[in-house]
C-alpha cells in the first residue's frame, strides 16, 4: 500500500490564481480530511468527509472547496489564491470513526503539499 | 471549543536523558489523546493513541499517559537518542459538529545532542 499520497509537492502562485490539490488514499479509508499548517503552529482542520458523496467544513473553510466522488479520492480546490493561504497542506484519513474503543484509530497523513501565494 | 496546549514550545537535551513533554486540554470530553512525530518537511506519525478510558499507553521507549480530570497529557521519552530529534505533536479527537476531529496543539521541537 502507498497509503496517503499527495501531489505536488510544492507549488508557487499568484494571487488570483486557482489550483486543485489532490489526495488519494489507497486504504478503502470512508474518513479523509484536510489540514494546514502554519509556521509554529499546530494543524488546523479546513474541510472533512465520512464518505464518497458527503462533506463538512472544519475550522478554517473559508477559501477553499472540497468533492469526494470516490472512496479514494480527495482534492482541494483553492478558486481565489490570497497570500494568508500560504501554507503546508496535509491530507489524512482513518478507516472508520468510530466511538467505540475497541475500534478507535489514530489518521494517516501524507507528506504534505507545500503553497506559496505571491 | 477544545484547546490544545504544549509546554514547552521548544527542549534541547543531551543524548541519554530522559525528557517528559506535556500537552493541556480544556474540554475533558474527548474519545482519545494522540500523539504524532513530525519531521522536518514530512509529513505526521501516529506515536501512542490513548482511548479515554485509559491511564497510558507504551511502545518502546516512549510512555504517554492521560489524566482526564486535569487535563494534562505527557509524553515520556527514556534514553533519548538524536534520532529523537523532531517535533512532537499531541491531538484530542472530539465529537465536534457530531463528527470525529482531531484538535492539535502547536508542538514541541526537540532537540537531543549528541
Amino acid at each position: 500500500n502507498a497509503g496517503v499520497t499527495q501531489t505536488p509537492k510544492f507549488r508557487i502562485l499568484k494571487i488570483g490564481q486557482s489550483m486543485t490539490l489532490q489526495c488519494t488514499q489507497d486504504m478503502n479509508h470512508n474518513y479523509m480530511y484536510w489540514y494546514r499548517q502554519d509556521p509554529g503552529m499546530g494543524l488546523k482542520l479546513i474541510y472533512y468527509s465520512v464518505g464518497a458523496g458527503i462533506t463538512d467544513k472544519g475550522e478554517v473553510p473559508n477559501g477553499y472547496n472540497v468533492s469526494r466522488s470516490t472512496t479514494e479520492d480527495f482534492p482541494l480546490r483553492l478558486e481565489l489564491a490570497a497570500p494568508s493561504q500560504t501554507s503546508v497542506y496535509f491530507c489524512a484519513s482513518t478507516p472508520e470513526a468510530s466511538r467505540t474503543p475497541q475500534f478507535q484509530e489514530t489518521q494517516y497523513f501524507g507528506p504534505g503539499t507545500r503553497l506559496l501565494v505571491l | 471549543k477544545q484547546e490544545v496546549t504544549q509546554i514547552p514550545a521548544a527542549l534541547s537535551v543531551p543524548e541519554g536523558e530522559n525528557l517528559v513533554l506535556n500537552c493541556s486540554f480544556t474540554d475533558s470530553a474527548i474519545y482519545n489523546l494522540q500523539w504524532f512525530r513530525q519531521d522536518p518537511g514530512k509529513g505526521l506519525t501516529s506515536l501512542l493513541l490513548i482511548q479515554s478510558s485509559q491511564r497510558e499507553q507504551t511502545s518502546g521507549r516512549l510512555n504517554a499517559s492521560l489524566d482526564k480530570s486535569s487535563g494534562r497529557s505527557t509524553l515520556y521519552i527514556a534514553a533519548s537518542q538524536p534520532g529523537d530529534s523532531a517535533t512532537y505533536l499531541c491531538a484530542s479527537a472530539d465529537s465536534g459538529a457530531g463528527s470525529y476531529q482531531l484538535t492539535f496543539g502547536k508542538g514541541t521541537k526537540l532537540s537531543v545532542i549528541p
